[in-house]
């Protein structure tokens, strides 16, 4: 079981807004950050930090978090965003383990 | 720009070891935890240990009976051996470049911002 909560799958209509959210109690401590990882590919560093993008990324990418959720939002959904998504972080446990959220698959319909 | 080079055995039998070697290239070893992370096919992400360029490991409680990470500084390379392989163990396996920042107050980063292009390994008999 992972120690960080993301929704099985998203959908959002081609050029709209999406929030895929990551919950868990270690991202009180931690900010998220996320990965983009499409089929056959290694994932992708989307955001980290408190709203961070690596260079190359988009603008449309962006990040937030409030309390113990993490938010990545897609501001104008590309039909190339379709792909899994995933949060991770520090555990909660204080020994500073890793930890992915289950992954949220993005369909942009 | 930095970039990460995997290898090992991508056929195992039942109880064999696991060995994988990722080398670092076009960057600085130090101050970065250098991590594995696996994929079983159709499944998430999950995250098998990291080290850093002095050595200290920390491995996910499921897998640490069974996880031996190493480094080489010499070489700026990274290794990962996974004793007594199962099926279960069969999946992509990445090597990564983490990053811890102290932001202060107790808030931190976290990310793993380069990454290797992944080997698959199965494990059948």
């Amino acid at each position: 079981s992972s120690e960080l909560t993301q929704d099985p799958a998203v959908s959002v209509a081609l050029g709209q807004t999406v929030r895929i959210t990551c919950q868990g109690d270690s991202l009180r401590s931690y900010y998220a950050s996320w990965y983009q990882q499409k089929p056959g590919q290694a994932p992708v560093l989307v955001i980290y930090g408190k709203n961070n993008r690596p260079s190359g990324i988009p603008d449309r990418f962006s990040g937030s978090s409030s309390g113990n959720t993490a938010s990545l939002t897609i501001t104008g959904a590309q039909a190339e965003d379709e792909a899994d998504y995933y949060c991770n972080s520090r555990d909660s446990s204080g020994n500073h383990l890793g930890v992915f959220g289950g992954g949220t698959k993005l369909t942009v319909l | 720009q930095v970039q990460l080079q995997q290898w090992g055995a991508g056929l195992l039998k039942p109880s064999e070891t696991l060995s994988l070697t990722c080398a670092v290239y076009g960057g600085s070893f130090s101050g970065y935890y250098w991590s594995w992370i696996r994929q079983p096919p159709g499944k998430g992400l999950e995250w098998i240990g990291e080290i850093n360029h002095s050595g200290s490991t920390n491995y996910n409680p499921s897998l640490k009976s069974r996880v031996t990470i190493s480094v080489d500084t010499s070489k700026n390379q990274f290794s990962l051996k996974l004793s007594s392989v199962t099926a279960a163990d069969t999946a992509v396996y990445y090597c990564a470049r983490g990053v811890v920042v102290a932001e202060g107050l107790g808030i931190y980063y976290y990310y793993m911002d380069v990454w290797g292009k992944g080997t698959t390994v199965t494990v059948s008999s």
